[in-house]
C-alpha cells in the first residue's frame, strides 16, 4: 500500500499570499497518477488536480500541481477567500488506492 | 449534471448490519467505475470499496475486506454497499463517487453528499 504524507497539517496565510502543499508518497507513483480534492466544512470533496498537474474543469489556473520524484505540490498562487479549506491528495497508481492526511489551509 | 444521492445511513448497533444505496442520474452510469469512500467524523478521507462497469473487477479496502460488499445494477442506475459486522469504527458519512473510468481505478470526479452511518451500543 502506497502511505500519502501531507505536509505540513495546517497552513495559516492572508489572502492574496501563496499556499505550498506538500504530499509525500512512500514509493513511486505510477504514471504521476495523483490527484488533488478541496473540501469546505460541510461539504463533500471537489476534484482539483489529477495526473499530478491536470486541473479539473473549471479549476481556475491559480491552481497548479507538480511531481518530483514520490514527492507532489498543490501551489495556490494568490488565495482567494474561497480557497480556505482542507486539501487532500490522492494516488490511483496502485490498489488500494489511498489519500493523504489532508492540509488545512485556515485564515491567518 | 452528474447527480449521486446515498440513502441508507442510520445509528446502527455493532454487529449488525445495513445497506447503503446511491441512485445516480446525469450520466451512463454504466460506463463508469464507481466507489464508496468514508469520511469518519472530523477525520480525513478513506476509500471503501469500488466496482467496474460490469461488475468484473471489484476491489475492496483491507479494513472492509470480508464484511463489505459493494455491488451495483446498471437497469437501475444505482450503487450499493452490503454493510456487515459492523464495527464502531466504521462510523463515518459514506460518499458515493464516480471515477474517471470504465474499468481501471482512477480519481474521483464526482462525489454525493454522504450519508451518515453510526455504530454503537
Amino acid at each position: 500500500e502506497i502511505v500519502l504524507t501531507q505536509s505540513p497539517g495546517t497552513l495559516s496565510l492572508s489572502p492574496g499570499e501563496r499556499a505550498t502543499l506538500s504530499c509525500r508518497a512512500s514509493q513511486s507513483v505510477s504514471r504521476s497518477s495523483l490527484a488533488w480534492y478541496q473540501q469546505k466544512p460541510g461539504h463533500a470533496p471537489r476534484l482539483l488536480m489529477y495526473y499530478a498537474s491536470t486541473r479539473a474543469t473549471g479549476i481556475p489556473d491559480r491552481f497548479s500541481g507538480s511531481e518530483s520524484g514520490t514527492d507532489f505540490t498543490l501551489t495556490i498562487s494568490r488565495l482567494e477567500p474561497e480557497d480556505f479549506a482542507v486539501y487532500y491528495c490522492q494516488q490511483y497508481g496502485s490498489s488500494p488506492l489511498t489519500f493523504g492526511g489532508g492540509t488545512k489551509v485556515e485564515i491567518k | 449534471e452528474v447527480q449521486l444521492v446515498e440513502s441508507g445511513g442510520t445509528f446502527v448497533q455493532p454487529g449488525r448490519s445495513l445497506r447503503l444505496s446511491c441512485a445516480a442520474s446525469g450520466f451512463s452510469f454504466d460506463s463508469y467505475v464507481m466507489h464508496w469512500v468514508r469520511q469518519a467524523p472530523g477525520k480525513g478521507l478513506e476509500w471503501v470499496a469500488g466496482i467496474n462497469w460490469d461488475s468484473f473487477i471489484v476491489h475492496y479496502a483491507d479494513s472492509v475486506k470480508g464484511r463489505f460488499t459493494i455491488s451495483r445494477d446498471n437497469a437501475r442506475n444505482s450503487l450499493y454497499l452490503q454493510m456487515d459486522s459492523l464495527r464502531p469504527e466504521d462510523t463515518a458519512l459514506y460518499y458515493c463517487a464516480k471515477d474517471k473510468g470504465g474499468s481501471l481505478f482512477f480519481y474521483f470526479e464526482s462525489w454525493g453528499q454522504g450519508t451518515l452511518v453510526t455504530v454503537s451500543s
